[in-house]
């Protein structure tokens, strides 16, 4: 069965320092890879999405970037954090190809605390 | 363009009543609908989906959905409610971009009283 994981579980970061989230799925090949952002009380902002290695679409302009260096793992970074960058961070996967359900899978989440 | 609205922010029920959590979709084909359910802390947990046929759809916990094109809605139903139910609620529809895009409404908050 498939599994996807996230770490850093919870992150406490000072202003301007560098952020790297990590995602990996395990028991798929070739998913479909997303990262969203959910605000204190908000809904869920999808911020990349990527079909393949080193393939990544960016849903909203901001300060962070996303990489995917290999098929199952998927990075989100900042080189500067801001205050509002403060979030629950979601990694989630979906099939891709023509058998796809579209459905998407969760991760546990990070909850990220910019100080 | 698509949209989920969840008309309900915040709905709180008695432990054992029945539940409907709304959802309307804009959307111009046929949608493919889901619903997730997310406990404070944790990730989104899909209890169901649908995507053709029969218009009520069986789900996880006890959920059931039913989608009613007249009435761009696909609202979730359960006989009756658990403690241990209250949790996040989201409505998604993809967006047929071909990428598995799901867009979110903003969510229903379920309280259950003991």
């Amino acid at each position: 069965s498939q599994t996807i994981h996230q770490w850093p579980a919870t992150l406490v970061q000072p202003v301007g320092s560098p952020l790297s989230l990590e995602c990996t799925v395990e028991g798929t090949s070739n998913p479909n890879l997303y990262w969203y952002r959910q605000a204190a009380g908000r809904g869920l902002q999808l911020l990349f999405y990527s079909v393949g290695i080193g393939q990544i679409s960016s849903e909203v302009p901001q300060n962070l970037s996303a990489s995917r260096p290999q098929d199952r793992q998927f990075i989100l970074s900042s080189k500067k954090l801001l205050l509002s960058d403060s979030g629950f961070y979601l990694c989630a996967w979906s099939g891709s190809g023509g058998g796809s359900t579209y459905e998407q899978y969760f991760g546990p989440g990070t909850r990220l605390t910019v100080t | 363009a698509q949209s989920v609205t969840q008309p309900d922010i915040h709905i709180t029920v008695s432990e054992g009543a029945s539940l409907e959590l709304r959802c309307n979709y804009s959307y111009g084909a046929t949608p493919y609908l889901f619903w997730y359910v997310q406990s404070p802390g944790q990730g989104l947990q899909l209890l169901l989906k649908y995507f053709s046929g029969d218009t009520l759809v069986q789900g996880i916990k006890g959920f059931e959905a039913e989608f009613k094109r007249s009435q761009s809605s696909f609202n979730l139903r359960k006989p009756s409610v658990h403690w241990s139910d209250a949790a996040e609620y989201f409505c998604a529809v993809v967006t047929g971009s071909g990428y598995n895009k799901l867009i979110f409404g903003a969510g229903t908050r379920l309280a259950v009283h003991p």
